[in-house]
């Protein structure tokens, strides 16, 4: 049981250029979410889903893409990247609404 | 919407020493407040959880007690170890609330061996 994969670890990318991180749980979660760390501050929710093909906007959705085809998946795309999205990403499922967490690794993103 | 400040931002103690960590929430209404431990390179981990039907919880040497009058909760550690070095996140929610998690902006505890 691997839970929560985020893929990849670390990235570096120009402004202006898309990608996609990816996370998937072996869980058989209904829900999962995308957050995002900045220095001194709480994890923010940019988007989440409640089941395959239902996704719903969070906190901080400006300038990111998600989709959730499969249980298992659920990408998070970023169109055309800005400096301001350089953070730490991190996907979380859960198996009820409202219940314990489980968290990925991380993925660390720069952008320049 | 719900805010919630967490103190001290980083906090320093001898081993074997008590650490305590203090949030306070904004919105009356929460009504979960759950304790998150980040190890370095990690993602967070649930370590307590506490729900406003109760002042006090506790789990060997971490406890966590709330305040719904005043509107803070604080975690305790007891008999700190090398190994609870990490950061420490609390937050608040509508037990009802699904997603709408508002996070502290974290603590992070050092333990001196």
């Amino acid at each position: 049981n691997a839970g929560v994969t985020q893929t990849p670890k670390f990235q570096v990318l120009k402004t202006g250029q898309s990608m996609t991180l990816q996370c998937a749980q072996d869980m058989n979660h209904e829900y999962m979410s995308w957050y995002r760390q900045d220095p001194g501050m709480g994890l923010r929710l940019i988007h989440y889903s409640v089941g395959a093909g239902i996704t719903d906007q969070g906190e901080v959705p400006n300038g990111y893409n998600v989709s959730r085809s499969t249980t298992e998946d659920f990408p998070l795309r970023l169109l055309s990247a800005a400096p301001s999205q350089t953070s730490v990403y991190f996907c979380a499922s859960s198996r009820e609404l409202g219940g314990e967490q489980y968290f990925g690794p991380g993925t660390r993103l720069t952008v320049t | 919407g719900e805010n919630v400040e967490q103190h001290p931002s980083t906090l320093s103690v001898q081993e074997g020493d008590s650490a305590v960590i203090k949030c306070t929430y904004s919105d009356s209404a929460s009504n979960y407040f759950p304790w998150y431990k980040q190890e370095l390179g990690k993602g967070p981990q649930l370590i307590i959880d506490i729900r406003s039907n109760v002042g006090e919880k506790k789990d060997q040497r971490i406890a966590v007690t709330l305040n719904k009058t005043a509107k803070h909760f604080s975690l305790h550690i007891t008999e700190t170890q090398p190994e609870d070095s990490a950061v420490y996140f609390c937050a608040a929610r509508l037990d009802t609330g699904g997603f709408k998690t508002i996070f502290g902006a974290g603590t992070r505890l050092f333990v001196k061996a």
